[in-house]
């Protein structure tokens, strides 16, 4: 597609439910990163694929969080047992590849945990 | 997590005004990039930077980065009511290339 897409844009859960969101990143982009932005605050970083691979996890916040993306395209970002606490806007962003290129952001997905 | 001091937190300028905002890191990166999102949208991306001592402009907008390459600058001149929103550095580097964001600078442009 032209740009990153992300669905839904928005998700109402309740508390300990599970909830995947969707990444389509830019086509033929290889590098993809999700991201966590709260409210007033900077995109905080989560995980950033390399093709298939997960090159960097360490911002996770715990083991309820998981990623995938099986086939070096579409990711979907997991989380189980939903904590209010995870209500956010979650970002991703796809770039051309690994080295100094630029990374473009889809609008998000809001979720909110209640 | 791990974010980017960016400063000034806030600004709130009068139209016509030149505005400066700045991002420090205890790290080295090799690429620093700056965002703008205006409210319920991603960020978009304004300037890339790849070189030490760099200096980029993209029409009213002008960043720099850094010598020690812990550092970037944004300028934006002559500024106009359409430039409000939160402004984002970014670097990227260490040993996996991840992209780690600044804490975001409010712009506010009164007419």
């Amino acid at each position: 597609g032209a740009g990153v897409s992300q669905t839904p844009s928005n998700k109402v859960t309740e508390k300990g439910k599970y909830v995947e969101l969707r990444c389509d990143p830019i086509s033929g982009h290889t590098a993809l990163y999700w991201y966590r932005q709260s409210l007033g605050q900077g995109p905080e970083f989560l995980i950033y694929f390399q093709g298939t691979g997960a090159a960097d996890d360490s911002g996770l916040p715990n083991d309820r969080f998981f990623a995938v993306r099986p086939e070096g395209s579409v990711s979907t970002l997991k989380i189980q047992r939903t904590e209010r606490g995870d209500s956010a806007v979650y970002l991703c962003a796809s770039s051309p590849g690994y080295g100094n290129t630029e990374a473009f952001f889809g609008q998000g997905t809001r979720l909110t945990v209640v | 997590g791990q974010q980017l001091n960016q400063s000034p937190q806030s600004m709130f300028i009068q139209e016509g005004e030149d505005v400066s905002m700045n991002c420090t890191s205890s790290s080295i990166f090799n690429t620093w990039l700056w965002y703008k999102q205006d409210p319920g949208e991603g960020p978009v991306l304004l300037i890339a930077l790849y070189k030490a001592g760099e200096l980029t402009s993209n029409g009213r907008l002008t960043a720099q980065f850094g010598i020690t390459r812990k550092d970037s600058f944004l300028n934006i001149s002559a500024s106009i009511p359409s430039d409000v929103g939160i402004y984002f550095c970014a670097g990227r580097g260490g040993a996996t290339n991840k992209l780690i964001f600044g804490t975001g600078t409010l712009l506010a442009v009164q007419p």
